[in-house]
C-alpha cells in the first residue's frame, strides 16, 4: 500500500496567519491527492481534489498544490471556523490511503 | 441535496455479525461509485472498500483489515447501500461513514456516521 505521511501532526496558529501542511508519499502518486477537513463529531468535508482543484463551495483561502510525492495544502489567512483536522488522501491506488490527520489548533 | 444516512450500528461481541444501511437521496444512486470509510475512536480515517455503479460493472474492492469478512452490496430500487460486516474484531471499532466516490477516487458526499463497537 503506499503510505501517506502528513506534517506536522499538529499546529498552533492564530486566526490570521498563513498555514501549510504538507503530505508526502510513499510513491509517485502523481496528482491524484485530495484534502479533506474535519471537526469535532463531524464527518470529513472535501476541500481540495486533484492535488490543486477547490471544491465547489469551499473558500478561496484554501488552496493546494504538488505533484509526484509531495504536496502542500495552505489557508491563507485562518479563520475560526478553520480549526479543525486535516487529512490527506491518495487515489492514485485503488486500495485508497490517508495521511495520519494534522490537528489545526488556535493559538 | 445530497444525503446519505447511515444505520444499524451498535454493541457486537468479538466474532459477531452486524449490517450497516446507507439511505441515499438527492442524486441518482444507481449512477454513483459508493465507498464505506471508517475511523476508530480518536484515531485517523481508513477506506474499508467501495462498489462501482451497476453500468460500471458494479465490482467491489475492499481494504486488506476487511477482505473476506466484509461485503458491500447495494439494492438500486431502494437508493440504500449496505455493508455486511462479519467476524468482528475488536479492532473494527469504528465509525463507520458511507460517501459517495468519483470515478478520479475521491470522497464529496458524507453521511454522518454510525458507530459500531465490538466489545465483549
Amino acid at each position: 500500500d503506499i503510505q501517506m505521511t502528513q506534517s506536522p501532526s499538529s499546529l498552533s496558529a492564530s486566526v490570521g496567519d498563513r498555514v501549510t501542511i504538507t503530505c508526502r508519499a510513499s510513491q509517485s502518486i502523481s496528482s491524484y491527492l485530495n484534502w479533506y477537513q474535519q471537526k469535532p463529531g463531524k464527518a470529513p468535508n472535501l476541500l481540495i481534489y486533484a492535488a490543486s482543484s477547490l471544491q465547489s463551495g469551499v473558500p478561496s483561502r484554501f488552496s493546494g498544490s504538488g505533484s509526484g510525492t509531495d504536496f502542500t495544502l495552505t489557508i491563507s489567512s485562518l479563520q475560526p471556523e478553520d480549526f479543525a483536522t486535516y487529512y490527506c488522501q491518495q487515489s492514485y491506488s485503488t486500495q485508497y490511503t490517508f495521511g495520519q490527520g494534522t490537528k489545526l489548533e488556535i493559538k | 441535496e445530497v444525503q446519505l444516512v447511515e444505520s444499524g450500528g451498535g454493541l457486537v461481541k468479538p466474532g459477531g455479525s452486524l449490517r450497516l444501511s446507507c439511505a441515499a437521496s438527492g442524486f441518482t444512486f444507481s449512477n454513483a461509485w459508493m465507498s464505506w470509510v471508517r475511523q476508530a475512536p480518536g484515531k485517523g480515517l481508513e477506506w474499508v472498500g467501495r462498489i462501482k455503479s451497476k453500468i460500471d460493472g458494479g465490482t467491489t474492492d475492499y481494504a486488506a483489515p476487511v477482505k473476506g469478512r466484509f461485503t458491500i452490496s447495494r439494492d438500486d430500487s431502494k437508493n440504500t447501500l449496505y455493508l455486511q460486516m462479519n467476524s468482528l474484531k475488536t479492532e473494527d471499532t469504528a465509525v463507520y461513514y458511507c460517501t459517495t466516490e468519483t470515478t478520479s477516487g475521491y470522497f464529496d458526499y458524507w453521511g454522518q456516521g454510525t458507530l459500531v463497537t465490538v466489545s465483549s
